[in-house]
């Protein structure tokens, strides 16, 4: 079965840092283009990051840009989002997607709350 | 950058209505737009990509259309299932923008 399941979520006070996980199966990871997407309580989907299979190109909003890392590792199947400087405004859900014509997988998601 | 608008927000039909959703770029994206579905408490799901290309186990009923700026999702005929807010989102260049979602329910 094709899947990605996200990890690492939690509480963080402001200013804080929280590193989410994305771990695939059922398909050759290697070959997909991945991405972060969120989504704050109530409000609608904001594409957050992307990069590409091989990790020659990386992409971030500017929501994010300077404080949010991604990376991959290909050999462990696993995406990664690195959150630094966290804000309020960060709280959302955090969906993994894969990226083929369109997001065509998505996880669960993983609940980042930013609050003292 | 390029900016993504739905029409409506929201919108209630009854069962076997049809019913059409537009998105618009504030430039153009040749075909490079993407549907998604998600159902209250869901996760969201792709319904077409390529602007009118059906996403494999989407029904028939759903299909896109449209290229450049002006883009329309249409059910034609709404099931009870179907209840759900759909998102557009560009896919020509970053940032890969969600349109803010137009909610659809049951009248």
């Amino acid at each position: 079965e094709v899947q990605v399941v996200e990890s690492g979520g939690g509480l963080v006070k402001p200013g804080g840092s929280l590193r989410l996980s994305c771990a695939a199966s059922g398909f050759t990871f290697s070959s997909y283009s991945m991405n972060w997407v969120r989504q704050a309580p109530g409000k609608g989907l904001e594409w957050v990051s992307s990069i590409s299979d091989r990790s020659e190109y990386i992409y971030y909003a500017d929501s994010v840009k300077g404080r949010f890392t991604i990376s991959r590792d290909n050999a462990k199947k696993s995406l990664y989002l690195q959150m630094n400087s966290l804000r309020a405004e960060d709280t959302a859900l955090y969906y993994c997607t894969r990226f083929s014509d369109g997001f065509d997988v998505w996880g669960q998601g993983a609940v980042v709350t930013v609050s003292s | 950058d390029i900016q993504m608008t739905q029409s409506p927000s929201s919108l209630s039909a009854s069962v076997g209505d049809r019913v059409n959703i537009t998105c618009r770029a504030s430039q153009g994206i040749s075909n490079s737009l993407a549907w998604y579905q998600q159902k209250p408490g869901k996760v969201p799901e792709l319904l077409i990509y390529a602007a009118s290309t059906l996403q494999s186990g989407v029904p028939s009923r759903f299909s896109g259309s449209g290229s450049g700026t002006d883009f329309t999702l249409t059910i034609s005929s709404l099931q009870p299932e179907d209840v759900a807010t759909y998102y557009c989102q560009k896919l020509n260049s970053v940032p890969l923008t969600f349109g803010p979602g137009t909610k659809v329910d049951i009248k």
